[in-house]
Formats: C-alpha cells, structure tokens, sequence
C-alpha cells in the first residue's frame, strides 16, 4: 500500500531533551516536507527536500534540523525542543505529475502530536 | 511572500451548497490546490488549478481566476461527512511545494 509514514504518532517530553521524528514514504517521490499545525495558525512549512542530500529551509525553521540521506526517509529534528514547538506533525511526500501543467500532489503522513513540558 | 486568505468558519445545512472563498497573493504562481482535513486526520487533496476556469469533480467544483488571485471550492448536495476544514494551499513561482492558507472549517447541519 502506497503510504507515508510517521513514528512516533503521540510523544510526549521535556524541554532540551533531543528528539527525533521518523518519516518514511514508500512511493519513490523526489519531494518531501515537514509542516506544523497549530489552531488559528493552519499548516507551516518547516523544511522541504527536493531529492537526496538537497534540503532547505520552509517558513519556520527555527530549531528544527532535517536530512535527506536516502530517497524514502526524511526525519525531522529537535535538538533542544522546547514548549513552543507543541504541536501537530505533518510529513508529506509528492512527485511531478508531470506534462504541460505538472503539479505536486501531497500525501500526507498521519502526523505526529508532540508535547513538550 | 505569500499570502491566502480563506473565511474561518462556514456552516451550511444538509444537502444545500455551499461555496469556499480563497484569496492569494503570491511571488509568481504554479497552481492552486484544495485539500480536505477531518479532525484528526491528515490532509488529503482534492483538487488542483493553474489555469482560469471550473474544474468539476463530482460533488466538488474548484474555480480559478489568476488575474484576481481568486479561488472557489464549490460543494453540492452537502452531506454530514463533508464536515472538515478545507484548505487553500497555493505554489509559487520555481516551486513545487505549496504554501497553505489558515483553513476553512465547514460545519454541515441536518
């Protein structure tokens, strides 16, 4: 099943301690993206990949990291997580459709809901 | 930068339509997309427009007007599971990845 996937779905940790969030798709897509939703604020880009080894930043980077060491994986880092970046995950994967009028449709993971105290 | 507007909250009553504004601004355009999220759950495309006009799609109509930077997800015949917030999410100019706008979240009522 074609499918983008997210690991953990629910954590929840303390201010500082360093976390990891998996994203795996298994569609052999070039892009990959992390977004943050919080209410009122709708969805954020943090980080966006266009192939292996290419990352760059979105429209809040701030003390996230992301890389992009192979094709499928695109996991996404909190080095010193702190209480504001409480919120729900989003990892999504596209590929051109290609033609005249390419365009990218997303797939979203199921998301990640962190906590952090 | 970009910048999409779309109304906060909708509600509609079962069975009628109901019409989704979206307005952008944006450096440059490469398309138009609308999704659809249910609480809790991840989002999920439903339409994509680069050129003026209606895309019809089922009960799911979406409208671009690029000279107005204007945009319209239009639902018929309304259902109760169409309940969810509908996002606009534009690509700009060299880009691929869309930006999203804050979300509409329709309410449907029996």
């Amino acid at each position: 099943e074609a499918q983008v996937t997210q690991n953990p779905r629910y954590l929840i940790t303390v201010t500082g301690k360093k976390l990891t969030v998996t994203c795996s798709q298994n569609m052999n897509h070039e892009y990959m993206s992390w977004y943050r939703q919080d209410p009122g604020l709708g969805l954020r880009q943090i980080y966006y990949s266009m192939n292996v080894e290419v990352t760059d930043k979105g429209d809040v980077p701030e003390g996230y990291k992301v890389s992009r060491k192979e094709k499928r994986n695109f996991p996404l880092i909190l080095e010193s997580p702190s209480p504001n970046q409480t919120s729900l995950y989003f990892c999504a994967s596209s590929l051109p459709t290609g033609g005249r009028y390419s365009y990218n449709e997303q797939f979203f993971g199921p998301g990640t809901r962190l906590t952090v105290l | 930068g970009q910048n999409i507007d779309q109304p906060t909250e909708m509600t509609a009553t079962e069975g009628a339509i109901v019409q989704i504004n979206c307005t952008y601004q944006t450096s440059g355009f490469n398309g138009l997309f609308w999704y659809q999220q249910h609480a809790g759950e991840a989002p999920t495309f439903l339409s994509y427009n680069v050129l003026d006009g209606l895309e019809e799609k089922g009960r799911f109509s979406s409208f671009l007007s690029r000279s107005k930077g204007y945009s319209y997800l239009l639902l018929k015949e309304l259902q109760m599971k169409d309940s969810a917030s509908y996002l606009c999410a534009v690509s700009p100019g060299g880009s691929y990845i869309p930006t999203f706008g804050r979300g509409t979240s329709l309410i449907v009522h029996p």
